[in-house]
């Protein structure tokens, strides 16, 4: 699976839409990019994932740009309880259920 | 829907002994994934099961086993535990191998003392 890149932190001031970036410029046609996050002790989890088409779902959005070498996840109005470590991953899907977690971004929402 | 169950939820184990963790995925869900979370190593894939058959294993040593049972619940065992094997462990399920959305349960926080 290709490697992305994520910065290791983020602040957002609460009610503010969050926008974590991640570059994956060696991703491959077939590879989708996943968003998951993981609240301090608990399991990573599923947020939004997505092939080449933006898209949106009740937690957030997800924006790739055309050339799919990287991606946006935006919380459109970020709460105390978003605070959590943001993990992009991108993956084959026909290729089994191993997925290769990077550092994630540490997103910190301040009141 | 019941979601990913993980049992037990703490354990203290004793270096030298073995620890098996419970897994029962959601209702319907045929893969069966096992992850490490360590601080230092961040969030490591173990196994996968499907069909109770190991499918895709991760770069852990052969202390580190599972099996997956006909009503696709899996168990994971390590054997001759060693300190640095303190982890949080996590499972997770999928309708299929491959091309569906991953669900992970809450863990199992081993500590080796």
């Amino acid at each position: 699976d290709a490697k992305t890149t994520q910065p290791p932190s983020m602040d957002c001031a609460e009610g503010r839409a969050a926008n974590l970036p991640c570059n994956h410029s060696t991703i491959s046609g077939n590879e989708y990019v996943y968003w998951y996050r993981q609240i301090h002790s608990q399991g990573p989890q599923y947020i939004i994932h997505g092939l080449k088409n933006n898209e949106t779902n009740e937690m957030a959005s997800l924006i790739i740009t055309e050339d799919r070498k990287s991606s946006t996840l935006i919380l459109p109005h970020a709460t105390l309880r978003d605070t959590a470590v943001y993990y992009c991953i991108v993956r084959v899907n026909n290729a089994g259920n191993m997925l290769t977690f990077g550092g994630g971004t540490r997103l910190m929402v301040k009141p | 829907k019941a979601g990913v169950t993980q049992t037990p939820r703490y354990l203290i184990k004793t270096r030298g002994q073995q620890v098996t963790l419970s897994c029962s995925p959601i209702s319907g869900h045929r893969s069966v994934s096992w992850y490490q979370q360590t601080p230092g190593q961040g969030l490591q894939f173990l196994f996968e099961y499907f069909s109770e058959t190991q499918r895709n294993k991760g770069n852990f040593p052969g202390r580190f086993s599972g099996r997956q049972f006909s009503n696709s619940r899996s168990e994971m065992n390590v054997s001759t535990l060693e300190l640095g094997d303190s982890a949080l462990y996590l499972c997770a399920s999928s309708p299929w191998t491959g091309g569906n959305t991953i669900y992970f349960g809450e863990g199992s926080w081993l500590t080796v003392v």
